[in-house]
């Protein structure tokens, strides 16, 4: 199956510095790529769409100069969470997106394992 | 905006039961995914649904997708506590181009030995 990872896992920073998360397809290309943000049992929230070669498209509520987002690569997007401050604290997970082969319903979503923000 | 209602939240069952979560859609699904996630972890891809009643399964667990109901159910039989997680179904509002998913809330499942 498809694998996607995500690193680092965990990250701890002090409110004001800026993070960054990577997110890798390792055994396929992804053109798109998606970033999630999940509260303390809560569902997933779509945060952004990750292109690869072009901007990303960013959810409605979302600052993009805060998370900005980099698709430098077809298999790395990274996310850089700016000036953290402690309500960025969550879980962030990103899915990278396939080719599924069929016609109605062309991709597949992969999820990488999550990296938990915490901002002190 | 589409949105996922799952059923139930929350579901305590004993070991060796049959339980069927479900997650119903206010507009056309065009596909479904389901999928698994154990808390602070990544989400683990089940299944994925095509338009037009289909239904696939895994090992013990099968999914449908009831187009007309604009719903889809996760049947799991005999359950294990390997089992145990929350399940979280997802849907792309549109055909083709980038699928971007909106999840249901999920569903906690608890199997006790």
């Amino acid at each position: 199956g498809a694998v996607v990872s995500q690193h680092p896992s965990r990250v701890i920073c002090k409110s004001g510095t800026s993070v960054k998360i990577e997110c890798r397809s390792l055994d396929f290309q992804a053109t798109t790529m998606f970033w999630y943000r999940q509260f303390p049992k809560q569902s997933l929230m779509l945060m952004a769409t990750s292109n690869e070669g072009s901007k990303a498209t960013y959810e409605q509520g979302v600052e993009k100069d805060k998370f900005l987002i980099n698709h430098a690569s077809l298999t790395l997007s990274t996310l850089t969470v700016t000036s953290a401050h402690p309500e960025d604290s969550s879980f962030y997970i990103c899915s990278a997106q396939r080719p599924s082969g069929r016609v109605l319903f062309g991709y597949e979503q992969y999820f990488g394992p999550g990296t938990r923000l915490t901002v002190t | 905006s589409q949105e996922l209602e799952q059923s139930p939240q929350s579901l305590i069952v004993q070991e060796g039961k049959n339980l069927t979560i479900n997650c119903t859609s206010s507009k056309t699904l065009y596909g479904l995914y389901w999928y698994k996630q154990k808390y602070g972890e990544g989400l683990i891809f089940l299944m994925m649904l095509q338009k037009g009643g289909e239904e696939k399964s895994h090992e013990k667990i099968t999914a449908k997708l009831d187009e007309k109901k604009q719903q889809s159910s996760l049947h799991i039989t005999a359950s294990q506590p390997s089992h145990a997680g929350i399940y979280l179904c997802g849907a792309a509002g549109s055909q083709g181009g980038s699928e971007k998913l909106v999840f249901g809330k999920g569903t906690k499942l608890t199997v006790n030995p």
